[in-house]
């Protein structure tokens, strides 16, 4: 068991640009979220993969947000035009095609983004 | 909508001593609770849950009982290590039979000192 890989660890851009995370699941799970923690503060959602296809996405995802995983597999999520109000840890969840009950999410270490 | 209050920290506990962090929920139905632990330049791990009323989770000496009446999942330890120093969140997930959308709380530091 690798675990949730996340890549890069840590970003810094200046307020303007576009970046990418990557996310890569725990191979057998088909179920991948993206969540957003500022200091001081718990996870928040932000959307929601069962295989390739988003099923949910939070208000929080402006439409400057966009995350796609297009095989089913990794996942990447984007953010153009940055602002200094991104600043934060992006964290990526997985889990396993559940029955209908409660599925651990498992985490990666997240990738810290700050925005000068 | 759905949400977690936890006490705010830090927490600075002697090393064997007693811990409770208090955690209350507000939810429709009957959600899933856990407890997650964030240890210094680590990631979120799972460190225990429970999905059903009365439920009892544990892990590593750590405990905490889903309580309906009171709708609260409080955290206890009876004798905290200084390995035990990290950032503890409360969190709840709905049933919805498919995926579950975790609600975090914001954290409560815990610091042990020897």
């Amino acid at each position: 068991d690798t675990g949730v890989s996340q890549n890069p660890r840590h970003k810094i851009t200046k307020r303007g640009q576009n970046v990418t995370f990557r996310c890569d699941p725990i191979s057998e799970h088909n179920r991948l979220y993206w969540y957003r923690q500022t200091l001081g503060q718990g996870p928040e959602f932000l959307t929601y993969f069962q295989n390739e296809a988003q099923l949910e996405k939070s208000r929080l995802l402006s439409d400057r947000f966009s995350a796609e995983r297009p095989k089913g597999s990794f996942s990447t999520l984007e953010i153009q035009r940055t602002e200094q109000g991104d600043s934060a840890m992006y964290l990526c969840a997985s889990s396993p095609r559940g029955g209908g009950g409660t599925d651990t999410q498992y985490f990666g270490p997240g990738t810290r983004l700050t925005v000068l | 909508g759905d949400s977690v209050t936890q006490m705010e920290g830090p927490v600075t506990l002697s090393e064997e001593a007693f811990l409770t962090i208090n955690c209350t929920y507000t939810a429709t139905g009957y959600p899933s609770l856990f407890w997650y632990v964030q240890y210094p330049g680590e990631g979120l791990q799972l460190l225990l849950k429970a999905t059903k009323a009365d439920d009892k989770g544990s892990n590593k000496g750590f405990e905490a009982t889903y309580r309906k009446e009171t709708t609260s999942f409080h955290l206890e330890k009876g004798s905290v290590q200084v390995s035990d120093s990290a950032v503890y969140f409360c969190a709840l997930s709905p049933y919805s039979g498919g995926y579950q959308k975790v609600t975090f709380g914001i954290g409560t530091k815990l610091q042990v000192i020897p």
